[in-house]
């Protein structure tokens, strides 16, 4: 069966230091693949999805990107953290053919 | 583009009562799921239900495409229900939409 492995679950970060959060899923080949961000315990914004290797959309300009080394490997990056940056950040993944979201169980971030 | 409306955004139940939840969507969708975020954040998938019914267990949904709304059912109500349930879209391509959601408890 698939999984989804996101981490880390908890993250405290001093403004202006970089980021990279990891997100890996098993069980599945060209998934497609998704980085969301979570803000006040509400709502989800689509940050970031990727199709294939190499290939990220944006949806949201801002102070990170993303990156896709591998079939199953999805990286969240920031050069520089910002105060507005904190937030609960999930991955999720679908099957190529059907969008079906699966999600990891998310990174807090506190950008201090 | 496309506007995700849930209501009602609280709600409090006793154990043992059944709730309706509502999505409403302002376009056609290609793709609606329901999902509930339990206390610790994780996301489970409850319904990936474009159109038509399905049922699992005390929850079913109902989404009726031509009129942009879905329906989440919750019956018989447990403490292990509380948490926040969303609706999400998709319309096209890859950008999904999601409702601000509704966050349920459920008093013992």
């Amino acid at each position: 069966s698939q999984t989804i492995h996101q981490w880390p679950a908890t993250l405290v970060q001093p403004v202006g230091s970089p980021l990279s959060l990891e997100c890996t899923v098993e069980g599945t080949s060209n998934p497609n693949l998704y980085w969301y961000r979570q803000a006040a315990g509400r709502g989800l914004q689509l940050l970031f999805y990727s199709v294939g290797i190499g290939q990220i959309s944006s949806e949201v300009p801002q102070n990170l990107s993303a990156s896709r080394p591998q079939d199953r490997q999805f990286i969240l990056s920031s050069k520089k953290l910002l105060l507005s940056d904190s937030g609960f950040y999930l991955c999720a993944w679908s099957p190529s053919e059907l969008n079906i979201q699966y999600f990891g169980a998310g990174t807090r971030l506190s950008v201090l | 583009g496309i506007q995700v409306e849930q209501s009602p955004p609280d709600l409090i139940l006793q154990e043992g009562a059944n709730s309706t939840l509502r999505c409403n969507f302002s376009d056609s969708v290609n793709n609606l799921q329901w999902f509930h975020q339990n206390p610790w954040g994780q996301l489970i998938n409850l319904f990936y239900i474009p159109s038509g019914t399905k049922q699992n267990g005390r929850l079913s949904a109902t989404t009726v495409a031509t009129e942009r709304y879905s329906l989440l059912y919750i019956s018989s109500s447990q403490t292990t229900d509380s948490g926040v349930y969303f609706c999400a879209v998709l319309t096209g391509g890859f950008k999904t939409i999601f409702g601000a959601g509704t966050r349920l408890f459920v008093k013992a």
